[in-house]
């Protein structure tokens, strides 16, 4: 069966810091791979996504970056962190093909709090 | 704005009573997708609805797809303590190429004990 983990669960980072959550899928390959924002009571903002290894498409200009350096391996990266990219952030997959395409499939989330 | 739309933001009611939450798009969709979403956790899927469907079931759910009036209906019924937490409808846009999902902005319920 397939399996998505993300860390760390919890973080509080000062403004100016650098930012590192990854996300590594299991059981499955060649997945879609995403990175979403969820503010306090909002719903989701996709931030980007990844058809393969080192594509990466960008929804929201912002000082955020992603990276895909393994098959099932998404990296969201900040060099300098804001006071607004506090959050709560979420990896998900999905398949590529099937009649399930499109359905994702949630880590437990990443809240980040800049101070 | 792509984003889909969902009503009411917030609904509560008793347990045992039926919940129905409605969700609105914008475009033309390959399907629509229900998650579920408990305080501070990740999205869990629900059910998913093609294009050609109409009428789904799952357990205590039932979701409706009408693609004329471009909306979605989500009920649970006998609603249970244990189902307060947001809802999300979702859908996937039918040129998309990408996988990628256009989301609502919830609907928050509270069953009461």
């Amino acid at each position: 069966s397939q399996t998505i983990h993300q860390w760390p669960a919890t973080l509080v980072q000062p403004v100016g810091s650098p930012l590192s959550l990854e996300c590594t899928v299991e059981g499955t390959s060649n997945p879609n791979l995403y990175w979403y924002r969820q503010a306090a009571g909002r719903g989701l903002q996709l931030l980007f996504y990844s058809v393969g290894i080192g594509q990466i498409s960008s929804e929201v200009p912002q000082n955020l970056s992603a990276s895909r350096p393994q098959d099932r391996q998404f990296i969201l990266s900040s060099k300098k962190l804001l006071l607004s990219d506090s959050g709560f952030y979420l990896c998900a997959w999905s398949r590529v093909n099937g009649q399930r395409r499109g359905e994702l499939f949630f880590g437990e989330g990443s809240r980040l709090t800049v101070l | 704005s792509q984003q889909g739309e969902e009503d009411p933001q917030a609904l509560s009611i008793q347990e045992g009573e039926n919940a129905t939450m409605n969700c609105s798009y914008k475009t033309s969709i390959n399907n629509l997708q229900w998650y579920r979403q408990n305080s501070g956790r990740g999205l869990v899927h629900l059910i998913l609805i093609r294009s050609n469907e109409r009428e789904k079931h799952s357990g205590r759910l039932r979701v409706t797809l009408d693609t004329s009036k471009k909306s979605s209906s989500l009920l649970i019924t006998a609603s249970r303590a244990a189902d307060t937490a947001s809802y999300f409808c979702a859908y996937l846009g039918r040129s998309s190429n990408t996988g990628k999902l256009i989301f609502g902005q919830g609907t928050t319920l509270q069953v009461k004990p």
